[in-house]
């Protein structure tokens, strides 16, 4: 059956911290892995890492894609308050078309 | 563009009545999917659509449950009749493409209380 499995489930840092968030998976036929932010509401897109371009950037954070280890890290240099959200990794089977979702990491940046 | 539309934002409904929640994904997006979160069970697929056709209801967790599609800027969800345990945020989804390889957009959710 394919599972992701996202560590830690949660975690508590202050402003200004490193944090490195976890995703490994079991995938049939492996397309992508997408990560999401998901504060009060709906979860909103960060990336999406593939065989074609396993690591991506954007301001503070940024997230690699090691696919001989099934696995991806998302880093958030720098955390700030507004960091503090529900962190997703969502994978993508060419198999089945679906985006199989971990449990998320809730990260809460304290002042 | 508005973005993936979703109506209502919260429903609070009596166990045993029809609950109807409604979703317009971005146009020109060709997939169409609706998942549940819950604090126990996380972010679930429950139907997806290509081309307003049902492609994959395996994710439906009874036939209470039911997706239509009736053409690509509208899709619905119904639980007929609801039960206590059907309370979940319940999200719709679109993407452009296939989407083992494509982002989706995440509307806001529709938050049910079934009591």
């Amino acid at each position: 059956e394919d599972k992701v499995v996202q560590s830690p489930l949660s975690l508590v840092v202050h402003e200004g911290d490193t944090v490195t968030l976890n995703c490994s998976y079991e995938v049939t036929n492996f397309r992508s892995l997408l990560w999401y932010k998901q504060e009060k509401k709906a979860p909103t897109f960060l990336f999406m890492l593939t065989s074609s371009g396993i690591e991506k950037k954007s301001g503070r954070l940024s997230s690699i894609l090691d696919k001989k280890e099934l696995s991806s890290i998302l880093n958030i240099t720098a955390t700030q308050t507004g960091d503090s959200a529900i962190y997703l990794c969502a994978v993508g089977s060419s198999n089945t078309g679906k985006l199989i979702f971990g449990q998320g990491t809730t990260l809460q940046v304290k002042p | 563009d508005a973005g993936v539309i979703q109506s209502p934002r919260h429903e609070v409904t009596e166990m045993g009545q029809e609950v109807t929640l409604r979703c317009k994904p971005i146009s020109g997006h060709d997939y169409l999917f609706w998942y549940r979160q819950t604090m126990m069970r996380g972010l679930e697929l429950l139907i997806y659509f290509n081309n307003n056709v049902p492609i994959d209801d395996s994710g439906m967790p009874e036939d209470r449950f039911s997706a239509k599609m009736p053409n690509a800027s509208f899709s619905t969800l119904k639980i007929q009749p609801s039960e206590p345990r059907d309370s979940a945020v319940y999200f719709c989804a679109s993407s452009l493409g296939w989407t083992g390889g494509y982002e989706q957009y995440f509307g806001p959710g529709t938050r049910l209380t079934v009591t």
